[in-house]
């Protein structure tokens, strides 16, 4: 599975847009962009996922570049209780089965600050 | 409806204790995950199950046994516990490209 690079942390003014960049250069054709984001002490929560179109739903939207190198999750009006590690991850998927695993890596830390 | 249910949430046990943690999920998922969070917070994948088959099985020592006795039952047993099993240990499941679902995690300190 490809490598992704994200900033170690951001911040966020309460109520403005956060734009969290990941790059993915080395992403094949067949794997898709997910985000994750862990909240203090839980469990990491499933935001969403793309392959090469944009993609929203109810809590964000994600933009994948042309090239497919790189992507921007944006959450479009942040909260206090969106402060968390948000982990950009590529995976493949492997036939019919759900063999592909998500590789987690240090993620960036969204301080949203009131 | 707690969709991946972990149990228990916290436990401290002595060096060389045997424990087991238990992982429910009643999503239908077919695929189940063991997650290892460490002190420095990197989530690292232990094991995967496909319908009760073992597919993923990283460089785990032979002290930790997972087994699931159906598709909605992930349990992991950890033998001659030693300080560095202390962490977070997440269960999760999956179906196909969508996302996983994440238990709330178990705290295991090892004193």
């Amino acid at each position: 599975d490809a490598k992704t690079t994200q900033p170690t942390s951001m911040d966020c003014a309460e109520g403005r847009a956060a734009n969290l960049p990941c790059n993915h250069s080395t992403i094949s054709g067949n794997e898709y962009v997910y985000w994750y984001r862990q909240i203090h002490s839980q469990g990491p929560q499933y935001i969403i996922h793309g392959l090469k179109n944009n993609e929203t739903n109810e809590m964000a939207s994600l933009i994948i570049t042309e090239d497919r190198k790189s992507s921007t999750l944006i959450l479009p009006h942040a909260t206090l209780r969106d402060t968390a590690v948000y982990y950009c991850i590529v995976r493949g998927i492997h036939g019919s089965s759900n063999t592909g695993k998500l590789i987690f890596g240090q993620g960036t830390t969204l301080q949203v600050k009131p | 409806d707690t969709a991946v249910s972990q149990t228990p949430k916290y436990l401290v046990t002595q060096m060389g204790n045997d424990k087991s943690i238990k992982c429910e999920q009643n999503l239908g998922h077919d695929t189940m995950y063991w997650y290892k969070q460490d002190s420095k917070k990197f989530l690292k994948i232990m094991f995967s199950y496909n319908n009760k088959e073992l597919i993923i099985n990283e460089t785990v020592p032979n002290r930790f046994s997972p087994k699931s006795p159906d598709k909605a039952h992930l349990n992991l047993h950890i033998n001659s516990l030693e300080l560095g099993d202390s962490a977070v240990y997440f269960c999760a499941s999956s179906q196909t490209i969508y996302g996983y679902t994440f238990g709330s995690g178990t705290r295991l300190t090892v004193v």
